[in-house]
């Protein structure tokens, strides 16, 4: 079947770095993506990955692994509005149609 | 500017009425989504559409209707039948062709059973 899965919450302190792990089990995989979503607010996309490698922007860079069926977003310098939940997706292809599958998200709480 | 629209930002119903909560958006999109969000859950897919006058269920669908008689626009119906309506309401559309695939989302509407 298909399935994502992320940590449910993660601390860390300001300034430090911080790394969230995605694993995942799809059938025709064809992208990962990664989304920051704060309190109340709906997800902004943060980064894409479709080939093995690291794919770095600024401060926020993403690894994938597809022999794995691994994915990590690494966040540098971390800063108190690094505060949110971090949402891990795959785009799948089921033969018929593309869907995009969610993981649950890991909250980042960010420390002084 | 481009983007995705949701309104209402926030919607109050009573039990028993239904009510549509509207998503229309102006990139071009192919596909559109609606998705549920319950207070620290993720996302579950409602119905979801690829192409005008098509559109499939998702994981959560029964007690929600949905129409896409035009591209640009994807509206929600939660009817009474929907046993547990409050929660966050999502709106999505994607390109289906490589590249630049992502999600844009709308800015939400929470709706609250009164």
């Amino acid at each position: 079947g298909q399935n994502i899965d992320q940590p449910t919450e993660m601390t860390a302190t300001e300034g430090a770095i911080v790394q969230i792990n995605c694993t995942y089990q799809t059938s025709g995989f064809n992208g990962l993506f990664w989304y920051q979503q704060h309190a109340g607010e709906a997800p902004t996309f943060l980064s894409y990955n479709v080939l093995d490698g690291l794919e770095e922007k600024g401060r926020f860079s993403s690894f994938l692994s597809r022999s794995k069926g691994y994915s990590y977003l690494l966040l540098k310098e971390l800063q108190m509005k690094d505060s949110a939940s971090y949402l891990c997706a795959v785009r799948d292809w089921d033969g018929s149609n593309y869907q995009l599958i969610w993981g649950a998200g890991t909250k980042l709480i960010i420390k002084p | 500017d481009g983007g995705i629209t949701q309104s209402p930002k926030y919607l109050f119903r009573k039990e028993g009425q239904n009510v549509t909560l509207s998503c229309e958006q102006n990139l071009n999109h192919d596909a559109m989504y609606w998705y549920r969000q319950d207070p620290g859950q993720g996302l579950r897919l409602i119905y979801y559409s690829q192409i005008v006058n098509d559109f499939q269920k998702g994981d959560i669908a029964e007690g929600y209707s949905v129409s896409r008689e035009k591209k640009e626009s994807f509206p929600l119906t939660v009817t009474s039948a929907q046993k547990n309506p409050t929660a966050f309401y999502l709106c999505a559309s994607t390109r289906l062709v490589p590249p630049n695939t992502e999600a844009f989302f709308g800015q939400g509407t929470r709706l609250t059973v009164v």
